[in-house]
């Protein structure tokens, strides 16, 4: 099962407007990282935050982690039409053995920015 | 660096014939990992390699599903016999390294997969 569950499930704005995905997850982290994939393509990596850190920037991306409430935001300002994509979070659980280095992927928020 | 690549873009195939689906991952990645996409079940990790060697196939569906990885720059995932249902997306993608602090995977364009 999904470990990490996105939410909303769609967004639409308008161009210049900010876009702000959740993500929320179950078990202990080791560290959560959010992806892109445009149409038709595979993932691309934007973001990772660790377990001990609660905000990161990287350009229009802010990135906030809440490990208390198990949540994360993803945040893109100015918005442009070339983000329309769908956004994956994925966690790396804070445990061995097979686990080790294992992504789980949320479902995804598919944002469609309208220029 | 020409990034993950997979091969082939497409398949169309028809039911009960074998499906081979290769990947290279980037040069000096340790790990390997197959994915399947779809709208319904979403992205589903099939199984990863570390250093070629299996780690977990606890995501392979069942036994029609073989992955494989000979040498460090090739891995081969097989269906057989291959069902309407396997139709999705097949990515894959590797990672400097298995646990790293900066545990990035990189994907592949991915095979789109049509089971008829």
């Amino acid at each position: 099962s999904q470990q990490g569950e996105e939410d909303p499930q769609a967004l639409s704005i308008q161009e210049g407007e900010n876009a702000t995905m959740n993500c929320s997850y179950k078990t202990s982290i080791n560290n959560l990282q959010w992806y892109r994939q445009n149409s038709g393509r595979g993932l691309v990596h934007l973001i990772l935050i660790r377990s001990n850190e609660r905000e990161k920037h990287s350009g229009r991306l802010r990135v906030t982690l809440d490990t208390s409430k198990k949540s994360s935001s993803l945040l893109i300002t100015a918005s442009r039409a070339a983000d329309t994509a769908s956004y994956f979070c994925a966690t790396t659980p804070n445990a061995g053995g097979t686990s080790y280095g294992k992504l789980t992927f949320g479902q995804g928020t598919i944002l469609t920015v309208h220029p | 660096d020409a990034g993950v690549i997979q091969s082939p873009r497409h398949e169309v195939t028809e039911m009960g014939q074998e499906v081979t689906l290769r990947c290279k991952p980037i040069s000096g990645h340790n790990s390997l990992f197959w994915y399947r996409q779809t709208m319904m079940r979403g992205l589903e990790l099939l199984i990863y390699f570390n250093n070629n060697v299996p780690i977990d196939d606890s995501g392979m569906p069942e036994d029609r599903f073989s992955a494989k990885m000979p040498n460090a720059s090739f891995s081969t995932l097989k269906i057989q016999p291959s069902e309407p249902r396997d139709s999705a997306v097949y990515f894959c993608a590797s990672s400097p390294r298995l646990g790293a602090p900066q545990e990035t995977q990189y994907f592949g364009p991915g095979t789109r997969l049509l089971v008829l």
